[in-house]
């Protein structure tokens, strides 16, 4: 079982430029999420989704835009890097039927330089 | 607003139990969580506990939970080299779409 995959695992921009940090699950979840992780600090929610076609920002969404066009795939759009976008981000997801259990990406490290 | 705290680090030697504490805000909160991170890995869920329990026992792991002091704790009996990892409390936020805060991590290391 695949899970959750992200690609790439590493990743060094320069300022200024722009990327997509891909995430697709094959759960059939309905939620899915993107987090980063700074050093020393606890995840912070970037956007979430809790369909296809639906998205909504989380705690620190500047600088960052989102898609779902489909219930496997949410990637996660940097359009202008900044130096403070420099983190480990990871994708989670979950079914979205009551508590249940996110499923955590192996995480993408991004360096902004 | 929200906010789940954790010491950073946590010694202990192989063998010993591993108790590692968490504070939380949001009295609302309806489970609570316990995560561990691997190096280089995601966050993988340990267990969780339901508001209204005060402790949950999963072979070697032991939940306890304060409401009324918002103290969350992760015992670790027999701890092993392989417990060494990142360690993070998690509460369910009552938003609409069950957002998890987390804590900042607590490190465990286990040493000879």
């Amino acid at each position: 079982n695949a899970g959750v995959t992200q690609t790439p695992k590493f990743r060094i921009l320069k300022i200024g430029q722009s990327m997509t940090l891909q995430c697709t699950q094959d759960m059939n979840h309905n939620y899915m999420y993107w987090y980063r992780q700074d050093p020393g600090m606890g995840l912070k929610l970037i956007y979430y989704s809790v369909g296809a076609g639906i998205t909504d920002k989380g705690e620190v969404p500047n600088g960052y835009n989102v898609s779902r066009s489909t219930t496997e795939d949410f990637p996660l759009r940097l359009e202008l890097a900044a130096p403070s976008q420099t983190s480990v981000y990871f994708c989670a997801s979950r079914t979205g039927t009551g508590n249940e259990k996110l499923f955590f990406g192996s995480g993408t490290q991004l360096s902004v330089l | 607003g929200e906010d789940v705290e954790q010491s950073l680090f946590l010694s202990v030697r192989e063998g010993d139990s591993s108790v590692i504490n968490c504070t939380y805000t949001d009295s609302s909160s309806t489970y609570l969580y316990w995560y561990k991170q691997e190096p280089g890995a995601g966050l993988q869920l340990l267990t969780y506990i339901f508001s209204n329990m005060d402790m949950k026992q999963d072979q070697r792991l032991t939940v306890l939970l304060n409401k009324k002091d918002k103290h969350l704790s992760l015992r670790i009996a027999d701890t092993q080299t392989g417990d060494s990892a990142i360690y993070f409390c998690a509460e369910s936020s009552t938003g609409g779409y069950n957002k998890l805060i987390f804590g900042a991590g607590t490190r465990l290391a286990v040493h000879p």
